[in-house]
């Protein structure tokens, strides 16, 4: 079946740019997200991307679309300590009703 | 304020007992889901609802059942024959046919012992 692959913990320092790495194995994935969970709270969308696109900018968060290898990638630009979070990356599966999630990426931002 | 809610935030229960977690939602969406999340683990789908009186199994439907007679509510049931039910749940709507992205709510943490 799907699987959506993550690295589980990503240690930056405050002001450094985070890279959190995605890969997948549906190729007709035609949705690709990012999602952030604070501890004890919900999901929160941060941003997504058609499989058509390669890049999406929004404010500090850049997302890259690699199709052929099924990588995705979030980059947060000037990390923040209240960037530390889980981050969870998602992909449609047999349409958009249903997503696959990875096992999301533990981000800690340290002075 | 538009958005999900969910009821309570804490749960506790005795094996056996059957349980009913609420969601409710004022965004007039049509899609809902619930999926529950395990400690390191993603997020996985138990049931979703496109459309009022219609709902459909998700990957670990087993022990669970919903309904939906409202647009707006889709509560889950925990039923005692749901092996490992400890877990925190979540539920998540979505717009109409042509929206792609889910929203979610705060989340339930159910505990049974």
């Amino acid at each position: 079946g799907e699987d959506v692959e993550q690295s589980l913990f990503l240690s930056v320092r405050e002001g450094d740019s985070s890279v959190i790495n995605c890969t997948y194995t549906d190729s007709s994935s035609t949705y690709l997200y990012w999602y952030k969970q604070e501890p004890g709270a919900g999901l929160q969308l941060l941003t997504y991307i058609f499989s058509n696109m390669d890049m999406k900018q929004d404010q500090r968060l850049t997302v890259l679309l690699n199709k052929k290898d099924k990588h995705l990638s979030l980059r947060i630009a000037d990390t923040q300590t209240g960037d530390s979070a889980i981050y969870f990356c998602a992909v449609s599966s047999g349409g958009y009703n249903k997503l696959i999630f990875g096992a999301g990426t533990r981000l800690a931002v340290h002075p | 304020d538009g958005g999900i809610t969910q009821s309570p935030k804490y749960l506790f229960r005795k094996e056996g007992q059957n349980v009913t977690l609420s969601c409710e939602q004022n965004l007039n969406h049509d899609a809902m889901y619930w999926y529950r999340q395990d400690p390191g683990q993603g997020l996985r789908l138990i049931y979703y609802s496109q459309i009022v009186n219609d709902f459909q199994k998700g990957d670990i439907a087993e022990g669970y059942s919903v309904s939906r007679e409202k647009k707006e509510s889709f509560p889950l049931t925990v039923t005692s024959a749901q092996k490992n039910p400890t877990a925190f749940y979540l539920c998540a709507s979505r717009g109409g046919s042509l929206s792609y992205e889910q929203y979610f709510g705060p989340g339930t943490r159910l505990t049974v012992t």
